[in-house]
């Protein structure tokens, strides 16, 4: 298994560029997170899903969208940078039974200029 | 929203001494979950705790459920210089993530 993967590892953008940061996992997981990671804040969840076709809003959901299309992929648009969003990003899965304990990605640094 | 205390935010030690840190919320938690970073990775999962009072190993690193259920200690013990990373606590329900203890260990 390679467990939770996202590329890119690293990304700059411009203001108002948008992107998606991909994360997939081959562990048939039903729900799948992303958070940031910014320094001095810990990890804040931005959005979530518990299966294919839905997803719901964490606690920092503005100016991100995502879909889930398939168990396998979660990924995370930027539809339009803001330096605000220089973050570290982390995508997470679990079983929906012990969605408690996520396995994490290796992150995707991004810096919006 | 709901927020976790976590304290030290960051400890040097020796290594070979003892290593305790906590988690501290005003509201309740039903499960308590500890992590570990290593830089430039994603967070591990070290330890998970369901019950208040519970107390669990992993290795040199034991963590405790606290019987106010506010509450969570990870200790370790022994520390090596690969305990070297930042520590995070999370509470759950809703799953809200501490600040982080990093911890820096001298041979």
């Amino acid at each position: 298994n390679a467990g939770v993967t996202q590329t890119p590892k690293f990304q700059v953008l411009k203001t108002g560029q948008s992107m998606t940061l991909q994360c997939a996992q081959d562990m048939n997981h039903e729900y799948m997170s992303w958070y940031r990671q910014d320094p001095g804040m810990g990890l804040r969840l931005i959005h979530y899903s518990v299966g294919a076709g839905i997803t719901d809003q964490g606690e920092v959901p503005n100016g991100y969208n995502v879909s889930r299309s398939t168990t396998e992929d979660f990924p995370l648009r930027l539809l339009s940078a803001a330096p605000s969003q220089t973050s570290v990003y982390f995508c997470a899965s679990s079983y929906l039974s012990s969605y408690n304990e996520q396995f994490f990605g290796p992150g995707t640094r991004l810096t919006v200029l | 929203g709901q927020q976790l205390n976590q304290s030290p935010q960051s400890m040097f030690i020796q290594e070979g001494e003892d290593v305790s840190m906590n988690c501290t919320s005003s509201s309740i938690f039903n499960t308590w979950l500890w992590y570990k970073q290593d830089p430039g990775e994603g967070p591990v999962l070290l330890i998970a705790l369901y019950k208040a009072g519970e107390l669990t190993s992993n290795g040199r690193l034991t963590a405790q459920f606290g019987t106010t259920r506010k509450d969570s200690f990870l200790n370790i013990s022994a520390s090596i210089p690969s305990d070297v990373g930042i520590y995070f606590c999370a509470g759950r329900t809703p799953l809200v993530f501490g600040k982080g203890t990093r911890l820096s260990v001298i041979a």
